[in-house]
Protein backbone atom coordinates (compact mmCIF):
# COMPACT_ATOMS: atom_id res chain seq x y z
CA UNK A 1 0.00 0.00 0.00
CA UNK A 2 1.11 3.13 -0.54
CA UNK A 3 1.49 6.01 2.71
CA UNK A 4 0.42 8.92 2.68
CA UNK A 5 2.20 11.42 5.16
CA UNK A 6 0.53 14.99 6.15
CA UNK A 7 2.59 17.54 7.86
CA UNK A 8 1.79 19.49 10.14
CA UNK A 9 -1.41 17.52 12.08
CA UNK A 10 -2.38 20.37 12.57
CA UNK A 11 -1.99 24.30 12.16
CA UNK A 12 -3.26 27.57 13.38
CA UNK A 13 -3.22 30.48 11.43
CA UNK A 14 -4.14 34.17 11.49
CA UNK A 15 -7.00 35.57 8.67
CA UNK A 16 -5.96 36.37 5.69
CA UNK A 17 -2.61 34.87 5.87
CA UNK A 18 -0.98 32.02 3.65
CA UNK A 19 -1.50 28.54 4.78
CA UNK A 20 0.48 25.61 3.93
CA UNK A 21 -0.20 21.94 4.20
CA UNK A 22 2.25 19.49 2.84
CA UNK A 23 1.38 15.57 1.60
CA UNK A 24 4.55 13.06 1.19
CA UNK A 25 3.49 9.21 -0.64
CA UNK A 26 5.52 6.53 -0.13
CA UNK A 27 5.96 5.54 -3.88
CA UNK A 28 5.82 7.83 -6.51
CA UNK A 29 2.31 8.54 -7.55
CA UNK A 30 2.98 10.51 -11.25
CA UNK A 31 2.28 7.99 -14.38
CA UNK A 32 4.56 8.52 -17.15
CA UNK A 33 2.58 7.54 -19.64
CA UNK A 34 0.28 10.66 -19.15
CA UNK A 35 2.49 12.92 -17.05
CA UNK A 36 -0.47 13.22 -14.33
CA UNK A 37 0.06 12.84 -10.27
CA UNK A 38 -3.06 10.82 -9.10
CA UNK A 39 -3.11 12.80 -6.25
CA UNK A 40 -6.20 14.89 -4.63
CA UNK A 41 -7.07 17.08 -1.65
CA UNK A 42 -10.08 17.20 0.11
CA UNK A 43 -11.68 19.49 2.71
CA UNK A 44 -13.50 18.33 5.11
CA UNK A 45 -16.02 20.28 8.03
CA UNK A 46 -17.54 18.83 11.10
CA UNK A 47 -20.65 16.26 10.44
CA UNK A 48 -20.16 16.38 6.77
CA UNK A 49 -18.35 13.87 3.65
CA UNK A 50 -15.23 15.21 2.75
CA UNK A 51 -15.31 17.98 -0.48
CA UNK A 52 -12.86 17.41 -3.34
CA UNK A 53 -10.54 20.19 -3.90
CA UNK A 54 -7.69 19.63 -6.09
CA UNK A 55 -7.02 16.81 -8.01
CA UNK A 56 -4.09 15.54 -10.55
CA UNK A 57 -2.59 17.82 -8.20
CA UNK A 58 -3.04 20.79 -8.95
CA UNK A 59 -6.51 20.64 -11.03
CA UNK A 60 -9.34 23.14 -8.92
CA UNK A 61 -12.45 20.73 -8.92
CA UNK A 62 -15.13 23.09 -10.18
CA UNK A 63 -16.74 25.63 -7.53
CA UNK A 64 -13.42 25.40 -5.23
CA UNK A 65 -12.53 29.40 -4.75
CA UNK A 66 -9.30 30.44 -6.71
CA UNK A 67 -7.27 30.99 -3.17
CA UNK A 68 -6.70 27.07 -2.76
CA UNK A 69 -3.90 26.25 -5.28
CA UNK A 70 -2.36 22.50 -5.33
CA UNK A 71 1.64 22.15 -6.56
CA UNK A 72 4.32 19.01 -6.53
CA UNK A 73 4.78 16.07 -8.08
CA UNK A 74 5.86 12.60 -7.90
CA UNK A 75 5.93 11.90 -4.24
CA UNK A 76 6.06 15.82 -2.64
CA UNK A 77 3.21 17.69 -2.32
CA UNK A 78 1.23 21.31 -1.02
CA UNK A 79 -1.54 22.09 -0.58
CA UNK A 80 -1.94 26.35 -0.83
CA UNK A 81 -4.74 28.54 0.72
CA UNK A 82 -3.26 31.59 -0.06
CA UNK A 83 -5.63 33.95 1.76
CA UNK A 84 -7.74 31.90 5.14
CA UNK A 85 -11.11 32.96 5.26
CA UNK A 86 -13.22 31.86 8.46
CA UNK A 87 -14.88 29.65 6.06
CA UNK A 88 -11.49 27.85 5.30
CA UNK A 89 -11.60 25.91 9.15
CA UNK A 90 -11.30 22.33 8.53
CA UNK A 91 -9.47 18.90 8.17
CA UNK A 92 -7.81 18.79 4.96
CA UNK A 93 -6.46 15.30 3.64
CA UNK A 94 -4.37 14.34 0.87
CA UNK A 95 -5.49 10.94 -1.17
CA UNK A 96 -3.58 9.23 -3.88
CA UNK A 97 -5.57 7.28 -6.65
CA UNK A 98 -2.25 5.67 -8.38
CA UNK A 99 -2.74 2.56 -7.19
CA UNK A 100 -5.28 0.21 -5.25
CA UNK A 101 -5.85 0.36 -2.39
CA UNK A 102 -6.42 3.94 -2.74
CA UNK A 103 -5.12 5.85 0.64
CA UNK A 104 -5.46 8.61 2.51
CA UNK A 105 -2.91 11.12 4.93
CA UNK A 106 -4.11 11.04 8.32
CA UNK A 107 -5.08 14.90 8.13
CA UNK A 108 -4.45 17.96 8.93
CA UNK A 109 -6.18 20.38 10.93
CA UNK A 110 -6.65 24.22 10.38
CA UNK A 111 -7.76 26.57 12.90
CA UNK A 112 -8.38 30.21 13.48
CA UNK A 113 -5.83 31.79 15.53
CA UNK B 1 -27.14 16.85 -10.25
CA UNK B 2 -25.27 14.14 -8.79
CA UNK B 3 -26.71 12.79 -5.38
CA UNK B 4 -25.78 10.12 -3.38
CA UNK B 5 -27.72 8.72 -0.24
CA UNK B 6 -26.82 5.82 2.65
CA UNK B 7 -29.40 3.73 4.27
CA UNK B 8 -28.82 0.79 6.56
CA UNK B 9 -28.81 -0.09 10.36
CA UNK B 10 -27.36 2.52 12.73
CA UNK B 11 -26.31 -0.37 15.14
CA UNK B 12 -25.29 -3.71 14.63
CA UNK B 13 -23.88 -6.49 17.06
CA UNK B 14 -20.30 -7.85 17.01
CA UNK B 15 -20.34 -11.00 14.36
CA UNK B 16 -23.00 -9.87 12.87
CA UNK B 17 -23.25 -9.08 9.16
CA UNK B 18 -23.93 -5.14 7.96
CA UNK B 19 -25.99 -4.39 4.85
CA UNK B 20 -25.77 -0.84 3.34
CA UNK B 21 -27.03 0.31 0.55
CA UNK B 22 -26.46 3.46 -1.63
CA UNK B 23 -29.30 5.18 -3.88
CA UNK B 24 -28.09 7.56 -6.08
CA UNK B 25 -29.47 9.68 -9.12
CA UNK B 26 -28.03 11.88 -11.68
CA UNK B 27 -25.64 9.10 -13.52
CA UNK B 28 -25.79 5.84 -14.89
CA UNK B 29 -23.31 3.21 -13.59
CA UNK B 30 -23.76 1.47 -16.80
CA UNK B 31 -21.93 4.74 -18.75
CA UNK B 32 -18.45 4.17 -19.68
CA UNK B 33 -16.05 4.97 -17.14
CA UNK B 34 -18.60 5.61 -14.14
CA UNK B 35 -17.71 3.67 -10.90
CA UNK B 36 -18.82 3.79 -7.46
CA UNK B 37 -16.88 3.42 -4.07
CA UNK B 38 -17.57 3.15 -0.48
CA UNK B 39 -15.01 4.52 2.09
CA UNK B 40 -15.62 4.49 5.86
CA UNK B 41 -14.11 7.21 8.34
CA UNK B 42 -13.94 5.95 12.30
CA UNK B 43 -14.67 8.88 14.54
CA UNK B 44 -11.33 11.25 14.39
CA UNK B 45 -9.70 9.52 12.01
CA UNK B 46 -9.10 9.79 8.40
CA UNK B 47 -11.03 7.83 5.39
CA UNK B 48 -10.14 4.55 4.17
CA UNK B 49 -11.28 3.53 1.04
CA UNK B 50 -13.27 -0.11 1.34
CA UNK B 51 -14.61 -1.19 -2.09
CA UNK B 52 -15.53 0.37 -5.79
CA UNK B 53 -17.60 -1.10 -8.24
CA UNK B 54 -17.07 -0.44 -12.05
CA UNK B 55 -19.40 0.19 -15.04
CA UNK B 56 -18.31 -2.92 -16.62
CA UNK B 57 -19.23 -4.97 -13.53
CA UNK B 58 -15.56 -5.30 -12.34
CA UNK B 59 -15.71 -4.98 -8.56
CA UNK B 60 -12.61 -4.49 -6.17
CA UNK B 61 -11.33 -4.42 -2.58
CA UNK B 62 -9.31 -3.40 -0.27
CA UNK B 63 -6.80 -6.44 0.49
CA UNK B 64 -7.30 -6.22 4.41
CA UNK B 65 -10.73 -6.26 4.45
CA UNK B 66 -11.78 -8.41 0.86
CA UNK B 67 -12.95 -11.62 2.77
CA UNK B 68 -15.43 -9.82 4.74
CA UNK B 69 -16.67 -7.33 1.31
CA UNK B 70 -19.08 -7.47 -1.14
CA UNK B 71 -20.68 -4.58 -2.91
CA UNK B 72 -23.13 -5.14 -5.90
CA UNK B 73 -25.16 -3.04 -7.66
CA UNK B 74 -29.07 -2.87 -8.46
CA UNK B 75 -28.77 -1.21 -11.97
CA UNK B 76 -33.11 -1.14 -12.15
CA UNK B 77 -33.17 0.70 -9.25
CA UNK B 78 -29.62 2.62 -9.12
CA UNK B 79 -29.04 1.40 -5.96
CA UNK B 80 -25.33 -0.12 -4.86
CA UNK B 81 -24.87 -2.73 -1.84
CA UNK B 82 -22.10 -3.38 0.23
CA UNK B 83 -22.36 -6.35 2.80
CA UNK B 84 -19.79 -6.70 5.65
CA UNK B 85 -19.61 -9.95 7.41
CA UNK B 86 -18.67 -10.41 10.66
CA UNK B 87 -18.42 -6.86 12.62
CA UNK B 88 -16.61 -6.09 15.40
CA UNK B 89 -16.08 -2.92 17.70
CA UNK B 90 -13.23 -1.78 15.28
CA UNK B 91 -15.64 -1.35 12.93
CA UNK B 92 -17.37 1.40 14.01
CA UNK B 93 -17.55 3.97 11.43
CA UNK B 94 -19.38 6.57 8.74
CA UNK B 95 -20.01 4.44 5.90
CA UNK B 96 -19.86 6.85 2.69
CA UNK B 97 -20.72 6.23 -0.79
CA UNK B 98 -19.09 7.86 -3.81
CA UNK B 99 -19.27 8.74 -7.43
CA UNK B 100 -15.67 8.52 -9.73
CA UNK B 101 -15.26 9.22 -13.44
CA UNK B 102 -12.72 7.92 -15.32
CA UNK B 103 -12.59 10.87 -17.75
CA UNK B 104 -12.97 13.69 -15.25
CA UNK B 105 -11.31 13.77 -11.74
CA UNK B 106 -10.73 9.91 -12.15
CA UNK B 107 -10.96 10.25 -8.11
CA UNK B 108 -14.59 10.78 -6.01
CA UNK B 109 -15.95 13.88 -6.59
CA UNK B 110 -19.40 13.68 -5.41
CA UNK B 111 -19.98 11.72 -1.84
CA UNK B 112 -22.98 10.92 0.30
CA UNK B 113 -23.99 12.49 3.62
CA UNK B 114 -22.68 8.76 4.87
CA UNK B 115 -24.46 6.53 7.34
CA UNK B 116 -22.86 6.20 10.85
CA UNK B 117 -22.98 2.30 12.20
CA UNK B 118 -21.93 1.44 15.66
CA UNK B 119 -20.84 -2.10 16.78
CA UNK B 120 -22.22 -2.84 19.69
CA UNK B 121 -23.56 -5.51 22.02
Amino acid sequence: DIVMTQSPDSLTVSLGERTTINCKSSQNVLYNSNNKNYLAWYQQKPGQPPRLLIYWASTRESGVPDRFSGSGSGTDFTLTISGLQAEDVAVYYCQQYYSLPWTFGQGTKVEIK
Amino acid sequence: QITLEESGPTVVKPTETLTLTCTFSGFSLSATGVGLGWIRQPPGKAPEWLALLYWDGNKRYSPSLQRRLTITKDTSRNQVVLTMTNMDPVDTATYYCAHRFNAAQYTFDVWGQGAMVTVSS
